[in-house]
């Protein structure tokens, strides 16, 4: 069955930190992988995915994610955060077989003003 | 215009109740889910319907029933509320079902369900 593991549960930077969030899946056949933020009270909105092609995928508010197969990982980055960036983040993994998201259980981030 | 919005957006009520939330999406997609997000915001999806008809029903109470009239509307219905079934629930959609064009979901706005 798929999985999808998001190693840290809270993250703590300071404005203009840079970001790296990890997330790792797990299944053998092609995947669609994505990004969603949720705002506090909010709903999730989507980040960036990917398909195929450029394993290096940029999507919106500066962020990009790194698709790298041989380690199932599709790791989030940003250079410089923002007060604004303070959300929860959900990486997830859609394979066909399912037929639907597989969620990671999310990384609250807090960014210190 | 909101692409996928699902209503009520707040809803408290007591223990024993029934109520609806309702659901649509003016995407023009085949494809619809039911997503719950525990106090923890674990996201876990409950239902999904493809052209009307019920593709995945993972492990939910019999309490909890979808019901499609048409592809752009999803609704779900709770029988005899219980405090655990406080959450949040989103409602979703996306092209299709297991292709790889239509695989990007898009999220309503979500509803929070309080049971006291």
């Amino acid at each position: 069955a798929q999985s999808v593991s998001q190693h840290n549960h809270h993250v703590i930077l300071s404005e203009a930190a840079s970001l790296e969030l990890g997330c790792n899946y797990s299944y053998g056949g092609t995947v669609n992988l994505f990004w969603y933020v949720q705002y506090p009270g909010q709903h999730l909105q989507l980040l960036l995915k990917y398909f195929s092609g450029d394993p290096l995928v940029k999507g919106i508010k500066g962020f990009e994610a790194e698709f790298i197969k041989s380690k199932f990982s599709f790791n989030l980055r940003k250079p410089s955060v923002q007060w604004s960036d303070t959300a929860e983040y959900f990486c997830a993994v859609y394979g066909g077989s399912q037929g639907n998201l597989i969620f990671g259980k999310g990384t609250k981030l807090s960014v210190k003003p | 215009d909101t692409a996928v919005s699902q209503t009520p957006k707040y809803l408290v009520t007591q223990m024993g109740n029934d109520k609806s939330i309702k659901c649509e999406q003016n995407l023009g997609h085949d494809t619809m889910y039911w997503y719950k997000q525990d106090s923890k915001k674990f996201l876990k999806i409950m239902f999904s319907y493809n052209n009307k008809e019920l593709i995945i029903n993972e492990t939910v109470p019999n309490r909890f029933s979808p019901k499609s009239p048409d592809k752009a509307h999803l609704n779900l219905h709770i029988n005899s509320l219980e405090l655990g079934d406080s959450a949040v629930y989103f409602c979703a959609s996306s092209q299709g079902w297991g292709t790889p064009s239509g695989n990007t979901i898009y999220f309503g706005e979500g509803s929070w369900l309080t049971v006291v």
